[in-house]
């Protein structure tokens, strides 16, 4: 089955202990990418990859780190969690679609994380 | 100020009733697409326009892009307890491989 996958869904963590979201596809995608999402907000990209070893900045990158090591791959750190960062996460993929179309982006769970 | 805006922000009706969401800009998207994310899931693409003045029909669901490729609207004709969910619009740049959400809009459809 064609997915997504994150984990952990659920995290409840302190100011400063260092944390990591994975995420993993399946689909061979180029892309993936990082968002989160708070109410009224909508979802705001964090960081994203157009493939191995290829990372950019997002809308809200502060305090978050990425890598792409593999293609499948692509863990989300927050090397000293803040309050400010609780928040849902998504971790999405697409094709790359060249030209001025974007490819559908093909969502996650989602990873509900709060710090204290 | 986000450079999608979603409106309404929420929108409650009786099920048989029709209903249209409004995504607007003042920028120009190649493309702009429709998600829809039900609780405890992530968003799934309903639709993705491209071509200024476009309409699709999905169902019971018409999108239609604006002329400037500025703006689009989702209206869902007789609505059903099974559209209940966060409709978002996503517009990508022209040469971009980004997508900028707009902030959503929570449809509840009462049986």
């Amino acid at each position: 089955e064609a997915q997504v996958t994150q984990n952990p869904r659920y995290l409840i963590t302190v100011t400063g202990k260092k944390l990591t979201v994975t995420c993993s596809q399946n689909m061979n995608h180029e892309y993936m990418s990082w968002y989160r999402q708070d109410p009224g907000l909508g979802l705001r990209q964090i960081y994203y990859s157009m493939n191995v070893e290829v990372t950019d900045k997002g809308d809200v990158p502060e305090g978050y780190k990425v890598s792409r090591k593999e293609k499948r791959n692509f863990p989300l750190i927050l090397e000293s969690p803040s309050p400010n960062q609780t928040s849902l996460y998504f971790c999405a993929s697409s094709f790359r679609v060249r030209g001025l179309n974007t490819g559908e982006l093909f969502f996650g769970e989602g990873s509900r994380l709060t710090v204290l | 100020t986000q450079l999608l805006e979603q409106s309404p922000q929420f929108l409650s009706i009786q099920e048989g009733e029709n209903l249209t969401v409004y995504c607007n800009s003042s920028s120009v998207f190649s493309s702009l697409q429709w998600y829809r994310q039900e609780p405890g899931e992530g968003p799934v693409l309903l639709v993705t326009v491209v071509t200024g003045g476009e309409v699709k029909k999905l169902k019971r669901l018409t999108f239609q892009f604006g002329d400037a490729r500025k703006d689009s609207s989702l209206h869902i004709t007789a609505a059903q307890p099974g559209d209940t969910g966060l409709y978002l619009c996503a517009g990508a740049r022209a040469a971009g491989n980004k997508l900028t959400f707009g902030g959503g809009t929570r449809v509840l459809v009462k049986p």
